[in-house]
């Protein structure tokens, strides 16, 4: 029972570089998300995905693309890498609208030089 | 809009003390559902309550207990006789089911370090 699996745990850019965050979820879940966290911050939503093929952009979008060809992966690309995205990104997935909540993946804390 | 605020940016206390985790929320919508979430050391989230904004009994689960009061828009946590384990940062977050890509809103979170 897998849950949310994100790969890789941690990653060191250097600026201007380009990498893509994986995300997969083995529990057949519609909605998908991604979210980074800064200290005193809490989480801010970056992109989320309703269903396969589906996308749409949250709080804070600018520097990351998304995509949702399957149910099960919803990657985040960082186009060109920035200090300003220093953090550590999560992503998350839930069954049905907002009343189960999310299940979270384990993280991923992404440093840019 | 929705917002959630946690004012306690960190708590400190001693092995068996209890502490309170306070949580103020602000939403327009009458539906809802208000979350805490547990972030240990190691950095997952872990899920430790759910409640909708129809149900205001508190509830009690071992050493932790919510207090929801809608009147006031607070949905605080407390821990009895905290342990060193219940070191962690703590976040109150809000949804509703309206919210674009069931979107959590979280607050800043608290914290806790919890001394033997």
């Amino acid at each position: 029972n897998a849950g949310v699996t994100q790969t890789p745990k941690f990653q060191v850019l250097k600026t201007g570089q380009s990498m893509t965050l994986q995300c997969a979820q083995d529990m057949n879940h519609e909605y998908m998300s991604w979210y980074r966290q800064d200290p005193g911050m809490g989480l801010r939503l970056i992109h989320y995905s309703v269903g396969a093929g589906i996308t749409d952009q949250g709080e804070v979008p600018n520097g990351y693309n998304v995509s949702r060809s399957t149910t099960e992966d919803f990657p985040l690309r960082l186009l060109s890498a920035a200090p300003s995205q220093t953090s550590v990104y999560f992503c998350a997935s839930s069954r049905d609208r907002a009343i189960y909540g999310y299940t979270f993946g384990s993280g991923t804390r992404l440093t840019v030089v | 809009a929705q917002k959630v605020t946690q004012a306690q940016t960190e708590i400190s206390v001693v092995e068996k003390e209890d502490v309170t985790l306070d949580c103020v929320y602000e939403t327009r919508d009458t539906t809802y559902y208000l979350f805490w979430y547990k972030q240990p050391p190691s950095g997952e989230l872990v899920f430790l309550i759910r409640r909708n904004s129809f149900d205001e009994q508190n509830e009690i689960s071992g050493r932790y207990s919510w207090n929801f009061q809608k009147s006031t828009s607070s949905f605080n946590f407390t821990i009895t006789a905290s342990q060193v384990v219940d070191s962690a940062v703590y976040f109150c977050a809000l949804s509703d089911p309206g919210a674009a890509g069931n979107k959590l809103t979280f607050g800043g979170g608290t914290r806790v370090l919890v001394k033997p």
